[in-house]
């Protein structure tokens, strides 16, 4: 079994539409990331939680929130969907900066 | 400026040939410095782990950070098909700041 999932691994959504992805992790790390990859732009960090009393900002988090509802769980969720929030969503965890696991990507098309 | 850059590729080369990644950056507080390795429909994976200066080897990988010139590559021996992949370079400034990837560049190695 994986030890980051993400549900769904694809999606197709409406503008305007309430989106939740969801990540599970059974690693038992701390820390945990939301990454969105973008072609030409690389990745880009939209919010981070080093544990589950602390919830961060990346560097792209305008129009996302975000949620850690366990140490296990972190979702993230657009609260009104729009086309350019199309895009590659990862969930990622870490002990520490030493190295981060990716889970294996949400694809998710905004019309 | 951006805070790391990468050469956007992508890059072709031929079975055998030595490859070399590079990236350069601005911030002189980086100190820990990652190479992440994505094939086609994954998640990044850790490929190479190197903490302030100097050369780490592993097989035919070998990451290399000269930080008084702001510069790390990433270099790839006798490169195989199997290495065909997007490789991001990372850094970061301390154990406990996240990571700052590059925009990664696209590797194609030609049997």
């Amino acid at each position: 079994d994986a030890d980051v999932t993400q549900t769904p691994r694809n999606r197709i959504t409406k503008t305007g539409k309430r989106i939740m992805l969801e990540c599970s992790q059974t690693k038992g790390h701390d820390r945990m990331y939301w990454y969105r990859q973008d072609p030409g732009l690389g990745l880009r960090l939209i919010y981070y939680s080093f544990d589950v009393k602390d919830i961060n900002k990346g560097e792209i988090s305008d129009g996302y929130s975000v949620s850690r509802q366990a140490q296990a769980k972190f979702s993230l969720s657009l609260e009104s969907a729009i086309p350019n929030q199309t895009a590659l969503y990862f969930c990622a965890t870490s002990t520490g900066v030493n190295e981060q696991f990716f889970g294996p990507g949400t694809r998710l098309t905004v019309l | 400026q951006k805070e790391v850059e990468q050469d956007p590729g992508p890059l072709s080369v031929p079975e055998g040939a030595i490859v070399s990644l590079n990236c350069t950056y601005s911030n002189s507080a980086f100190q820990y410095f990652m190479w992440y390795r994505q094939y086609s429909r994954k998640g990044p994976e850790l490929l190479m782990y190197t903490y302030s200066s100097g050369n780490k080897e592993d097989g035919r990988f070998t990451a290399q950070v000269d930080k008084s010139s702001k510069y790390i590559s990433l270099f790839i021996r006798d490169s195989q098909p199997s290495d065909s992949a997007t490789y991001l370079c990372a850094l970061a400034t301390g154990a406990n700041s996240k990571l700052t990837f590059g925009k990664g560049i696209t590797l194609s190695v030609r049997p």
